[in-house]
């Protein structure tokens, strides 16, 4: 009965590879977030879609790509890892402007 | 662009004592959310705060509202070992993206 999953929890790649990572929320919320979380614990977003639609898309580098196949599925899938994509990514969701349930983190670290 | 700066960046206290975190904004706010995060694990919703100066309460945890909508502040009253973890303020401008602090960690001694 998990309310933000989101899978990978650990994910180690070389650089140069492409993942991806898996959220899903069962929350029936309408508004879906890719946090990157650097060493620092500094929390930024890259991408909010709503109702599927994709409504924030910050600096990020177009190697990030999300995906929302419906409104509990948001996907993000990273092409050509580097070493600076290490870092934990964390799926959150809510209802409009709501407080955010966030998923447990996928640690990703690229080698 | 919309920046949300937060004090102190560490605090260290020992278990009984208070402890407060600020948050302040660039911009008027048309929210303010708080959130825990222990060692470890992922962001946990607290509270959101919406109307200028206002104040709301959770057992030993006090969050206020600035009235000018542009700061906040949240306070732990005889902090326990349970308290420890990073507290994050983040504020949204009106239709606009929601804007994490750096956060405050918070370590307790017993």
């Amino acid at each position: 009965d998990t309310a933000v999953s989101q899978t990978p929890k650990y994910l180690v790649t070389q650089m140069g590879n492409d993942k991806s990572i898996k959220c899903e929320q069962n929350l029936g919320h309408d508004t879906m977030y890719w946090y990157k979380q650097d060493s620092k614990k500094f929390l930024k977003i890259m991408f909010s879609y709503n109702n599927k639609e994709l409504i924030i898309n910050e600096t990020v580098p177009n190697r990030f790509s999300p995906k929302s196949p419906d409104k509990a599925h948001l996907n993000l899938h990273i092409n050509s890892l580097e070493l600076g994509d290490s870092a934990v990514y964390f799926c959150a969701s809510s209802l409009s402007d709501r407080g955010a349930f966030f998923g447990q983190g996928t640690r990703l670290t690229v080698v | 662009g919309q920046q949300v700066m937060q004090i102190p960046q560490y605090q260290h206290v020992q278990e009984g004592e208070d402890f407060t975190t600020y948050c302040n904004s660039s911009t008027t706010l048309s929210n303010i959310q708080w959130y825990k995060q222990r060692p470890g694990g992922h962001p946990v919703f607290l509270i959101q705060l919406v109307k200028s100066g206002e104040v709301k309460k959770q057992k030993r945890l006090t969050f206020q509202f600035g009235e000018a909508k542009k700061n906040s502040s949240l306070h732990i009253t005889a902090t326990q070992t349970t308290d420890v973890g990073t507290y994050f303020c983040a504020g949204r401008e009106y239709g606009n993206k929601l804007v994490f602090g750096a956060g405050t960690i918070l370590r307790v001694k017993s």
